[in-house]
């Protein structure tokens, strides 16, 4: 019953560094989604990946990149961490297109970067 | 410009006293209202879809409606367990999760 994983789910970097958030799914989605959650906001869609091999930019791509590894596993990586990217990140994955919306999160991944 | 705006920001209820939560959307072109929960420390958990002005449905204590500008959450004699944020988002013509646009949620306290 893992559904989505996430990992990690703590993590403290330095202006500058690098790092990669890992996502792997077990329900056979076909899309996989990062978000991002801030105090006050909602969720806002970082980058998706609408099949394995296939990536699309979100509202906020700046900073970010991302990898579709296979049908599983979709990984976020920040390049040149930034304080600005300071938040709690969220895995989701959906089983088809036409019913898109009903995504199924991960635990989500709490970032700071000082 | 598309958007979806939930009220009150928050709400602390008396355990059994009934009230709702409001979603409104300004969207062009809606294909599906989604409400979610999302408990302290965890993701969103999926509640239900609406896909068209009249249509409800029901979960436990949970009914969600739809007209053309707004969604609502019914919460009927809630319980402690209830509390939670309450999530809402709009789906916008069919198209990939780059158009679906989350509300910033209502936080839900319900005290014994």
């Amino acid at each position: 019953n893992a559904g989505v994983t996430q990992t990690p789910k703590f993590q403290v970097l330095k202006t500058g560094q690098s790092m990669t958030l890992q996502c792997a799914q077990d329900m056979n989605h076909n899309s996989m989604y990062w978000y991002r959650q801030d105090p006050g906001m909602g969720l806002r869609l970082i980058y998706y990946s609408a099949s394995e091999g296939t990536t699309d930019k979100g509202e906020v791509p700046n900073g970010y990149n991302v990898s579709r590894l296979n049908k599983r596993e979709f990984s976020l990586r920040l390049e040149s961490a930034a304080p600005s990217q300071t938040s709690v990140y969220f895995c989701a994955s959906s089983p088809d297109r036409v019913n898109a919306g009903e995504l199924f999160f991960g635990e989500g991944s709490r970032l700071t970067v000082l | 410009e598309d958007q979806v705006t939930q009220s009150p920001e928050a709400l602390r209820l008396q355990e059994g006293e009934s009230s709702s939560l409001n979603c409104s959307y300004t969207v062009s072109g809606l294909r599906g209202l989604f409400w979610y929960r999302q408990d302290p420390g965890k993701g969103p958990e999926f509640l239900f879809t609406l896909y068209s002005a009249g249509e409800e449905k029901e979960k436990e204590r949970l009914k969600a409606t739809l007209t053309k500008k707004e969604s609502f959450l019914h919460i009927t004699a809630p319980k402690p367990e209830d509390s939670a944020t309450y999530l809402c988002a709009a789906r916008l013509f069919y198209s990939s999760a780059s158009k679906i646009i989350f509300g910033s949620g209502t936080r839900l306290s319900i005290r014994p």
